[in-house]
């Protein structure tokens, strides 16, 4: 069975801090991790995707990938209300393009 | 961010009837995907499309959903009787490149509202 885990939060940070979002997932041999954002009634909108482990930056995001533990987290640095959102951790288990979702972590950036 | 559009945004229909639901992916790609999301729910693959054949469906794409390429661009995915359970956000999405392993993006969607 290819679960893909999440707190669904609320998690709730105030503006400039770090928002760190977690995702675990149940296939050792998975390659492919991506995280989404979705605002209300919206779209999932790509926001990282991380293939090795390690961490990748982009902006103020990073993903940050242990493969061993098989966790995926998301840090966001100097967290904007506009960051306000649900965050989506997907994962492709066997690179095929089938993308399993986690549940959703609901962050809100209080101003 | 490379554009997926989806057509209608929002679609009502009585139970039993017959809906279509329209998806223009990143234009010249040949892989596409179609996922749904019921409300409060997680996002669900149903099917993945390439080269006009169906490459992988999920447990919930039974014999009432179809999926077909009426044309050079346009993708299309069919529900013959619809069901109240089926009321969802229907998503289409396609890679980054023309290759499953890359990242997918996702059309606006198609809020399905079945009555």
């Amino acid at each position: 069975q290819k679960e893909v885990e999440q707190n669904s939060g609320p998690l709730s940070v105030p503006e400039g801090a770090i928002a760190s979002l977690n995702c675990t997932y149940s296939d050792r041999v998975s390659q492919s991790f991506f995280w989404y954002r979705q605002y209300s009634g919206k779209s999932p909108e790509l926001i990282m995707s991380i293939y090795s482990n390690g961490d990748k930056e982009d902006g103020r995001f990073t993903a940050q990938l242990n493969k061993a533990s098989q966790y995926v987290s998301l840090l966001i640095r100097d967290s904007q209300p506009s960051d306000s959102a649900t965050y989506l951790c997907a994962v492709d288990f066997r690179s095929l393009g089938r993308l399993y979702f986690g549940r959703g972590t609901q962050l809100t950036v209080w101003p | 961010e490379p554009e997926v559009t989806q057509t209608p945004s929002h679609q009502v229909t009585q139970m039993g009837q017959e809906v279509i639901l329209r998806c223009v992916p990143i234009s010249n790609h040949l892989y596409f995907y179609w996922y749904r999301q019921i409300l409060g729910q997680k996002v669900e693959f149903l099917v993945s499309f390439y080269n006009n054949e169906i490459s992988e469906k999920s447990e919930i794409f039974d014999d009432q959903f179809s999926v077909e390429r009426p044309d050079g661009s346009n993708f299309t995915l069919k529900i013959r009787s619809t069901k109240l359970e089926d009321s969802a956000m229907y998503f289409c999405a396609s890679p980054k490149r023309d290759n499953p392993t890359y990242e997918q993006y996702f059309g606006p969607g198609t809020r399905l509202t079945v009555t």
